[in-house]
């Protein structure tokens, strides 16, 4: 089976603009989850989707959102980006339930100048 | 409530022991553990669901103590393949998200 993917790799942006970033779960997979990581925090829970539906949501503002398409694959958006929302955007994707194994992708490393 | 791991960071030679831990100050479900290597994505080593289990592979291995809230994981005669960031992620009971606490550093020297 192929892995998570996630486009793009790497993104630079300036303050103020919106970027979205891409994921593809594994086949099968219906549950996406968001991760941003940057140094000394840790893997911060953004959101997760499942059927379409944002099942869960962790403690960020609302210029993060997110979706999920009928065929599981997710969308993450973050609009009017702040110096610190550079980080390594992580996806993860499991099988029906968050208690799963999550299996990541790559990652997007967003650098916001 | 994101889990507290502990250390922070840990620098063994080859063939020595470490133990992380992660303690949850609420009621915990399940616990995972995972580990991230430089530069790649965090990669799954195991769950525990039920409390005092004990689950192991290769010379890693992990417990969960569920009064206690916390669980521990074990890495034997370390490798240094071993090198890496570890993560636990703890979910709560009737909660489906996983909550990651901020890492172990974790150094193996020849």
């Amino acid at each position: 089976k192929a892995g998570v993917t996630q486009t793009p790799r790497y993104l630079i942006k300036t303050r103020g603009q919106q970027v979205t970033l891409s994921c593809s779960p594994i086949s099968g997979h219906r549950s996406v989850s968001w991760y941003q990581q940057t140094p000394g925090q840790g893997l911060q829970f953004l959101f997760e989707y499942f059927s379409e539906t944002q099942r869960n949501k962790g403690n960020f503002p609302g210029r993060f959102s997110g979706r999920q398409f009928s065929n599981s694959r997710s969308e993450m958006n973050v609009s009017t980006l702040e110096l610190g929302d550079s980080a390594l955007y992580l996806c993860a994707s499991s099988a029906p339930f968050g208690s799963d194994t999550q299996y990541f992708g790559p990652g997007t490393r967003l650098t916001v100048l | 409530q994101q889990p507290v791991q502990s250390p922070q960071a840990v620098i063994l030679r080859e063939g020595e022991d470490a133990v992380i831990n992660c303690s949850s100050s609420k009621a915990l479900y399940s616990v995972h553990w995972y580990r991230q290597k430089h530069g790649e994505a965090p990669v799954f080593l195991m769950i525990l669901l039920k409390g005092g289990e004990q689950k192991g592979h290769d010379k890693i291995s992990a417990s969960f103590n569920e009064k206690k809230q916390q669980s521990s994981l074990y890495l034997t005669a370390s490798q240094l393949s071993y090198s890496g960031t570890y993560f636990c992620g703890t979910e709560q009971r009737g909660d489906d998200k996983i909550i990651f606490g901020k890492g172990t550093r974790l150094h193996i020297l020849p």
